[in-house]
Protein backbone atom coordinates (compact mmCIF):
# COMPACT_ATOMS: atom_id res chain seq x y z
CA UNK A 1 0.00 0.00 0.00
CA UNK A 2 1.00 3.64 -0.92
CA UNK A 3 2.18 5.63 2.32
CA UNK A 4 1.12 9.34 2.44
CA UNK A 5 2.16 11.02 -0.10
CA UNK A 6 2.96 14.98 -0.17
CA UNK A 7 3.47 17.47 -2.83
CA UNK A 8 5.18 19.47 -3.05
CA UNK A 9 8.87 17.91 -1.66
CA UNK A 10 10.09 21.84 -1.43
CA UNK A 11 8.88 25.19 -1.94
CA UNK A 12 10.25 28.69 -2.03
CA UNK A 13 8.42 31.61 -1.57
CA UNK A 14 8.21 35.59 -0.91
CA UNK A 15 6.55 37.26 2.00
CA UNK A 16 3.16 37.87 1.27
CA UNK A 17 2.06 35.67 -1.31
CA UNK A 18 0.13 32.92 -0.19
CA UNK A 19 0.80 28.98 -1.24
CA UNK A 20 -1.03 25.93 -1.31
CA UNK A 21 0.18 22.02 -0.14
CA UNK A 22 -0.98 18.91 -0.91
CA UNK A 23 -1.54 15.66 1.08
CA UNK A 24 -2.85 12.52 -0.67
CA UNK A 25 -3.37 9.90 2.46
CA UNK A 26 -3.21 6.16 2.51
CA UNK A 27 -5.74 4.50 0.66
CA UNK A 28 -8.52 3.90 2.81
CA UNK A 29 -7.47 6.49 5.09
CA UNK A 30 -10.82 9.35 5.81
CA UNK A 31 -8.37 11.37 8.97
CA UNK A 32 -5.31 13.85 7.75
CA UNK A 33 -3.86 16.19 10.01
CA UNK A 34 -1.18 18.58 9.42
CA UNK A 35 1.46 19.69 11.26
CA UNK A 36 3.81 22.47 11.20
CA UNK A 37 7.97 21.71 12.17
CA UNK A 38 10.59 24.13 13.49
CA UNK A 39 13.57 24.46 15.17
CA UNK A 40 12.54 26.58 17.47
CA UNK A 41 8.98 25.46 18.15
CA UNK A 42 9.08 22.23 17.31
CA UNK A 43 6.58 19.53 15.98
CA UNK A 44 2.76 21.85 16.45
CA UNK A 45 -0.85 20.67 15.50
CA UNK A 46 -2.50 22.81 12.87
CA UNK A 47 -5.84 21.30 12.06
CA UNK A 48 -7.58 17.54 11.59
CA UNK A 49 -10.10 17.01 9.07
CA UNK A 50 -12.47 13.74 8.79
CA UNK A 51 -14.86 13.15 5.89
CA UNK A 52 -14.65 16.87 4.83
CA UNK A 53 -15.23 18.24 7.96
CA UNK A 54 -12.34 20.20 10.02
CA UNK A 55 -12.36 18.43 13.52
CA UNK A 56 -9.81 20.20 15.36
CA UNK A 57 -7.54 22.96 15.17
CA UNK A 58 -4.33 24.33 17.09
CA UNK A 59 -3.58 27.68 18.02
CA UNK A 60 -2.65 29.20 14.50
CA UNK A 61 -3.70 32.28 13.03
CA UNK A 62 -6.50 32.51 10.44
CA UNK A 63 -3.70 32.97 7.65
CA UNK A 64 -3.74 28.53 7.80
CA UNK A 65 -6.36 27.15 6.29
CA UNK A 66 -7.20 23.82 5.26
CA UNK A 67 -9.40 21.63 3.45
CA UNK A 68 -10.25 18.12 2.59
CA UNK A 69 -11.80 16.88 -0.37
CA UNK A 70 -14.63 13.98 -1.29
CA UNK A 71 -11.78 10.89 -1.51
CA UNK A 72 -10.06 12.28 1.37
CA UNK A 73 -7.06 14.09 -0.31
CA UNK A 74 -6.67 17.35 1.98
CA UNK A 75 -4.82 20.54 1.28
CA UNK A 76 -3.58 23.88 3.07
CA UNK A 77 -3.05 27.14 2.49
CA UNK A 78 -0.96 29.92 4.01
CA UNK A 79 -1.98 33.77 2.83
CA UNK A 80 0.36 36.43 3.21
CA UNK A 81 3.24 34.47 4.27
CA UNK A 82 5.95 35.71 6.45
CA UNK A 83 9.39 34.97 7.44
CA UNK A 84 8.27 32.68 10.63
CA UNK A 85 6.07 30.13 7.86
CA UNK A 86 8.95 28.81 7.20
CA UNK A 87 9.00 25.22 8.06
CA UNK A 88 8.54 21.53 6.70
CA UNK A 89 4.81 20.75 6.78
CA UNK A 90 3.87 17.50 7.82
CA UNK A 91 0.76 15.42 6.94
CA UNK A 92 -0.52 12.54 8.48
CA UNK A 93 -3.14 9.93 7.90
CA UNK A 94 -5.29 7.33 9.87
CA UNK A 95 -8.55 5.18 9.37
CA UNK A 96 -10.73 6.46 11.92
CA UNK A 97 -11.05 9.43 14.68
CA UNK A 98 -10.11 7.01 17.41
CA UNK A 99 -7.06 8.84 19.51
CA UNK A 100 -5.66 5.54 19.56
CA UNK A 101 -5.36 4.88 16.14
CA UNK A 102 -1.84 5.36 14.81
CA UNK A 103 -1.27 8.03 12.33
CA UNK A 104 0.98 7.44 10.09
CA UNK A 105 3.05 10.72 8.40
CA UNK A 106 4.35 11.73 4.71
CA UNK A 107 8.06 13.15 4.13
CA UNK A 108 6.57 16.79 4.68
CA UNK A 109 6.83 19.92 2.40
CA UNK A 110 9.57 22.09 3.06
CA UNK A 111 8.44 25.64 2.74
CA UNK A 112 10.83 28.33 2.67
CA UNK A 113 10.14 32.25 2.91
CA UNK A 114 12.35 34.67 1.33
CA UNK B 1 -3.50 20.77 29.02
CA UNK B 2 -1.29 18.09 28.15
CA UNK B 3 2.56 18.60 27.96
CA UNK B 4 5.82 16.57 26.99
CA UNK B 5 8.91 16.77 28.57
CA UNK B 6 12.09 15.14 26.84
CA UNK B 7 15.30 15.10 28.83
CA UNK B 8 18.14 15.64 26.85
CA UNK B 9 18.17 17.10 23.16
CA UNK B 10 21.16 14.98 22.69
CA UNK B 11 22.20 11.78 23.18
CA UNK B 12 25.21 10.20 22.48
CA UNK B 13 26.00 6.21 23.06
CA UNK B 14 28.57 3.71 21.53
CA UNK B 15 27.31 0.87 19.48
CA UNK B 16 26.51 -1.51 21.40
CA UNK B 17 24.98 0.14 24.37
CA UNK B 18 21.51 0.67 26.21
CA UNK B 19 19.76 3.31 24.62
CA UNK B 20 17.14 5.53 26.91
CA UNK B 21 15.41 7.98 25.77
CA UNK B 22 13.55 10.11 28.81
CA UNK B 23 10.24 11.05 28.31
CA UNK B 24 7.79 12.58 30.97
CA UNK B 25 4.12 13.75 30.51
CA UNK B 26 1.81 15.96 32.02
CA UNK B 27 -2.14 15.33 31.81
CA UNK B 28 -5.31 15.43 33.82
CA UNK B 29 -6.67 12.53 31.63
CA UNK B 30 -5.11 9.06 31.48
CA UNK B 31 -2.77 9.98 28.66
CA UNK B 32 -2.30 7.68 25.28
CA UNK B 33 1.42 8.00 24.71
CA UNK B 34 3.89 7.41 21.50
CA UNK B 35 7.34 7.75 20.18
CA UNK B 36 7.77 8.08 16.93
CA UNK B 37 11.45 8.58 15.04
CA UNK B 38 12.53 10.90 11.95
CA UNK B 39 15.39 10.23 10.40
CA UNK B 40 16.68 13.50 7.92
CA UNK B 41 14.74 14.58 5.15
CA UNK B 42 11.79 12.28 6.52
CA UNK B 43 8.26 12.09 7.83
CA UNK B 44 7.70 10.45 11.23
CA UNK B 45 7.45 6.64 11.88
CA UNK B 46 5.81 5.34 14.72
CA UNK B 47 8.15 3.25 17.37
CA UNK B 48 5.63 2.29 19.98
CA UNK B 49 2.35 3.16 21.25
CA UNK B 50 0.28 3.21 24.89
CA UNK B 51 -2.92 3.03 24.86
CA UNK B 52 -4.05 1.94 28.54
CA UNK B 53 -3.59 -1.79 28.25
CA UNK B 54 -0.12 -3.23 28.68
CA UNK B 55 2.49 -0.78 30.62
CA UNK B 56 5.39 -3.07 28.73
CA UNK B 57 5.63 -2.09 25.37
CA UNK B 58 7.17 -3.59 22.51
CA UNK B 59 8.03 -1.67 19.49
CA UNK B 60 9.42 -2.33 16.07
CA UNK B 61 13.59 -2.45 15.63
CA UNK B 62 13.78 -3.77 19.28
CA UNK B 63 12.82 -0.73 21.14
CA UNK B 64 10.47 -0.57 24.26
CA UNK B 65 8.95 1.72 26.54
CA UNK B 66 7.30 1.77 30.26
CA UNK B 67 4.64 3.27 31.06
CA UNK B 68 4.80 4.27 35.02
CA UNK B 69 2.03 6.34 36.04
CA UNK B 70 3.26 6.91 39.74
CA UNK B 71 6.46 8.52 37.81
CA UNK B 72 4.57 10.39 34.90
CA UNK B 73 7.28 9.17 33.15
CA UNK B 74 7.07 7.05 29.49
CA UNK B 75 11.29 6.20 28.82
CA UNK B 76 12.15 4.60 25.26
CA UNK B 77 14.81 1.91 26.31
CA UNK B 78 16.76 -0.62 23.85
CA UNK B 79 19.38 -2.86 24.95
CA UNK B 80 22.07 -2.73 21.90
CA UNK B 81 22.42 0.57 20.05
CA UNK B 82 22.79 0.32 16.59
CA UNK B 83 24.74 2.77 13.54
CA UNK B 84 21.04 2.72 12.05
CA UNK B 85 19.42 3.88 15.01
CA UNK B 86 20.73 7.59 15.15
CA UNK B 87 17.91 10.01 14.14
CA UNK B 88 15.76 12.11 16.39
CA UNK B 89 12.99 11.08 18.73
CA UNK B 90 10.09 12.29 19.83
CA UNK B 91 7.52 11.23 22.78
CA UNK B 92 3.75 12.85 21.71
CA UNK B 93 0.94 11.91 24.16
CA UNK B 94 -2.53 12.96 23.60
CA UNK B 95 -5.76 11.26 25.01
CA UNK B 96 -9.33 9.80 24.89
CA UNK B 97 -11.06 11.99 22.70
CA UNK B 98 -8.18 13.86 21.46
CA UNK B 99 -8.29 13.11 18.07
CA UNK B 100 -5.61 13.85 16.01
CA UNK B 101 -3.66 16.20 17.70
CA UNK B 102 -0.87 15.30 19.22
CA UNK B 103 1.73 17.12 21.41
CA UNK B 104 5.03 16.76 21.05
CA UNK B 105 8.18 17.41 22.70
CA UNK B 106 10.85 18.89 21.82
CA UNK B 107 12.85 15.67 20.56
CA UNK B 108 15.79 14.01 21.24
CA UNK B 109 18.76 13.44 18.63
CA UNK B 110 20.40 10.46 19.13
CA UNK B 111 24.02 9.62 17.36
CA UNK B 112 25.74 6.51 17.79
CA UNK B 113 29.34 6.30 17.61
CA UNK B 114 31.55 3.74 16.95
Amino acid sequence: KAGVTQTPRYLIKTRGQQVTLSCSPISGHRSVSWYQQTPGQGLQFLFEYFSETQRNKGNFPGRFSGRQFSNSRSEMNVSTLELGDSALYLCASRTGTSSTDTQYFGPGTRLTVL
Amino acid sequence: AQSVTQLGSHVSVSEGALVLLRCNYSSSVPPYLFWYVQYPNQGLQLLLKYTSAATLVKGINGFEAEFKKSETSFHLTKPSAHMSDAAEYFCAVTHRGGGNKLTFGTGTQLKVEL
